[in-house]
């Protein structure tokens, strides 16, 4: 069974510091990674995609994939309070022809204090 | 991306009812997906909506318990039936873009008393 697996947090982080979230899958073949962001009561955000090793910037966002590891992590630099959310780790299900079914990591908390 | 609409956007229901819950899209998307989110967890993918054929559904979701209708390219509805209370969930509709990136809409949050 293909498992995504986040650290649940909290994580608590200083407005203006470095975010770093990580998440782990267990199908060596998964192809696609993708960061989605759920405020509270919200429906998740797509923030960011990744399917080659390596970085992806993206203004604040960065995106690393190391599929030797399989390990895929996501930082935020100059946290703001705004970016309090949890953050969704997904992985295509490798070896289906549609990037659409995904399988979820159960999230990280991030708080971003004043 | 695509603007998807949902709705209803929240109900509450009496146990052993059910409820059709429907997806607008506001373009021809070919791939739409049904996701349930249990409170506190995180996303577990039920079904493929396929156009013009049955649904095709994931481990542990059948058609009986969650039927799916897709009559086209921009709309879809999920049925949940025979509701318990184990049934309460956010459902949320999903597309996949062009580009191979999947969107939600905003979800219908359903609670079965």
């Amino acid at each position: 069974q293909k498992e995504v697996e986040q650290n649940s947090g909290p994580l608590s982080v200083p407005e203006g510091a470095i975010a770093s979230l990580n998440c782990t899958y267990s199908d060596r073949v998964s192809q696609s990674f993708f960061w989605y962001r759920q405020y509270s009561g919200k429906s998740p955000e797509l923030i960011m995609s990744i399917y080659s090793n390596g970085d992806k910037e993206d203004g604040r966002f960065t995106a690393q994939l190391n599929k030797a590891s399989q390990y895929v992590s996501l930082l935020i630099r100059d946290s703001q309070p705004s970016d309090s959310a949890t953050y969704l780790c997904a992985v295509n299900d490798a070896g289906g022809t549609s990037y659409g079914k995904l399988t979820f990591g159960q999230g990280t908390i991030l708080t971003v204090h004043p | 991306s695509a603007v998807i609409s949902q709705k209803p956007s929240r109900d509450i229901c009496q146990r052993g009812t059910s409820l059709t819950i429907q997806c607008q899209v506001d373009s021809q998307v070919t791939m739409m997906f049904w996701y349930r989110q249990q409170p506190g967890q995180s996303l577990t993918l039920i079904a493929t909506a396929n156009q013009g054929s049955e649904a095709t559904y994931e481990s542990g979701f059948v058609i009986d318990k969650f039927p799916i209708s897709r009559p086209n390219l921009t709309f879809s509805t999920l049925t949940v039936s025979n509701m318990s209370p184990e049934d309460s969930s956010i459902y949320l509709c999903s597309v996949e873009t062009d580009t191979g990136e999947l969107f939600f809409g905003e979800g219908s949050r359903l609670t079965v008393l």
